[in-house]
């Protein structure tokens, strides 16, 4: 069964450093989306991506971080100046065609585990 | 009013017996809905879709009712192996391309 890979699967980096987080969608999907889920806490929508273009962002998505899609497979998010606070799980999720009206699920990723020292 | 919520739990079950989650929604546009399992550390895993009729997989149950704005999971025959937390989500705006919204969580404990 087709899945979504996520690298790498634990991050450790220094307060105020740039971190890249990579994945690889299911690849017949069309829409990718950022998730991440603090220690304990729900799993939180970050961005969703579509077409080359972000489609949606939540408010935690501000100008420390960026997506992008940099060839026809892979999908990263970038975190600049990372914070204490960004210590958390992150998954990257697909969905194929119409994820909202044709309710096709999103299928999520094992996810990286980022610590900020 | 929250956007996603669920009773916590945890719900400890023996066995064999049968347990029930329900979830609520705040949106009443929201046009899709999912239940996910999630196991400690581990990514959500799709349990099943939630369709306006009602629908059935195996030894699980899934009910949606858009007037009271809730969702039920019914677990049948629980096993050892159901023991997990169950996200109860939803597409709130019910975009194609809009970010699902999650629960807290339904943590369960199958006791043998």
């Amino acid at each position: 069964e087709p899945e979504v890979t996520q690298t790498p699967s634990h991050q450790v980096t220094q307060m105020g450093q740039e971190v890249i987080l990579r994945c690889v969608p299911i690849s017949n999907h069309l829409y990718f989306y950022w998730y991440r889920q603090i220690l304990g806490q729900k799993v939180e929508f970050l961005v969703s991506f579509y077409n080359n273009e972000i489609s949606e962002k939540s408010e935690i998505f501000d100008d420390q971080f960026s997506v992008e899609r940099p060839d026809g497979s892979n999908f990263t998010l970038k975190i600049r100046s990372t914070k204490l606070e960004d210590s958390a799980m992150y998954f990257c999720a697909s969905s194929d065609v119409l994820g909202g009206y044709s309710n096709q699920p999103q299928h999520f990723g094992d996810g990286t585990r980022l610590s900020i020292l | 009013r929250k956007e996603v919520e669920q009773d916590p739990g945890p719900f400890n079950v023996p066995e064999g017996a049968t347990v029930a989650f329900n979830c609520t929604y705040s949106n009443s546009a929201s046009q899709s809905f999912f239940w996910y399992r999630q196991d400690c550390r581990k990514e959500p895993k799709l349990l099943m879709s939630v369709y306006s009729s009602g629908n059935e997989d195996g030894r699980f149950t899934a009910q949606l009712n858009r007037a009271s704005q809730y969702i039920s999971l019914l677990i049948r025959d629980s096993k050892l192996s159901d023991s997990a937390t169950y996200l109860c989500v939803v597409n709130l705006r019910g975009g194609g391309a809009d970010g699902l919204t999650f629960g807290k969580g339904t943590h369960l404990i199958i006791q043998p």
